[in-house]
């Protein structure tokens, strides 16, 4: 069966980088847009961008150019959001979530559980 | 970016009653719209896609309904289990964007 395995908590200080995974197992990689979502404490969603593992072509919110950088690794199935320059505005869950095949299927029917990013001082 | 407003922010219902959420887009979406349920300290799961399919798995109580801009969520026969955050989101366009929820609770 489909899942999405994500990386644990993190607690990073503010300036820094840090860099969360999802490990997907039970379909093909390669096929499948992976996309990244924030939502923070009491918060709404935000979608961040996709990667698309067979080749690498990624997409972002242009309000997260320069924050979030998406990246893949085929050899392992998984896909990684690395988030720079951090302040406590980007403290938030994180979740990879996997869109449904098919060019108009613009939402996600898999889901990661989520990565708590903690950042302070 | 298409502006999804959703409405009620939160709202209490007894078991076994009907209750609809709705969601109205800052444009016309064509039916692009999924709804998710999020239960407290859990990720989304979806709903509904298309505006009105049934994922599968999910009861058929829930159902969706819209088109245009103005959308909805309805659930018949409220259970316990539905208590839970409820999202909409568009994909008719980038960026992708998502409604703010809806907290479902029982009376």
């Amino acid at each position: 069966q489909v899942q999405l395995q994500q990386s644990g908590a993190e607690l990073v200080k503010p300036g820094s980088s840090v860099k969360i995974s999802c490990k997907a197992s039970g379909y093909t990689f390669t096929s499948y847009d992976m996309h990244w979502i924030k939502q923070q404490p009491g918060n709404g969603l935000e979608w961040i961008g996709w990667i698309y593992p067979g080749n690498g072509n990624t997409k972002y919110n242009q309000k997260f150019n320069g924050k979030a950088t998406l990246t893949a690794d085929k050899s392992s199935s998984t896909a990684y959001m690395q988030l720079s320059s951090l302040t406590s505005e980007d403290s938030a869950v994180y979740f990879c979530a996997r869109r449904r095949l098919g060019a108009r299927y613009w939402y996600f029917d898999f889901w990661g559980p989520g990565t708590m990013v903690t950042v302070s001082s | 970016d298409i502006r999804m407003t959703q409405s009620p922010a939160s709202l209490s219902a007894s078991l076994g009653e009907t209750v609809n959420i709705e969601c109205l887009a800052s444009e016309d979406i064509y039916s692009d719209l999924a709804w998710y349920q999020q239960k407290p300290g859990k990720s989304p799961q979806l709903l509904i896609y298309n505006a009105n399919s049934l994922q599968n798995g999910v009861p058929s109580r829930f159902s969706g309904s819209g088109s245009g801009t103005q959308y909805s969520l309805k659930i018949n026969s409220l259970q316990s289990e539905d208590v839970a955050t409820y999202f909409c989101q568009q994909y008719n366009n980038y960026p992708l964007t998502f409604g703010s929820g809806t907290k479902l609770e029982i009376k």
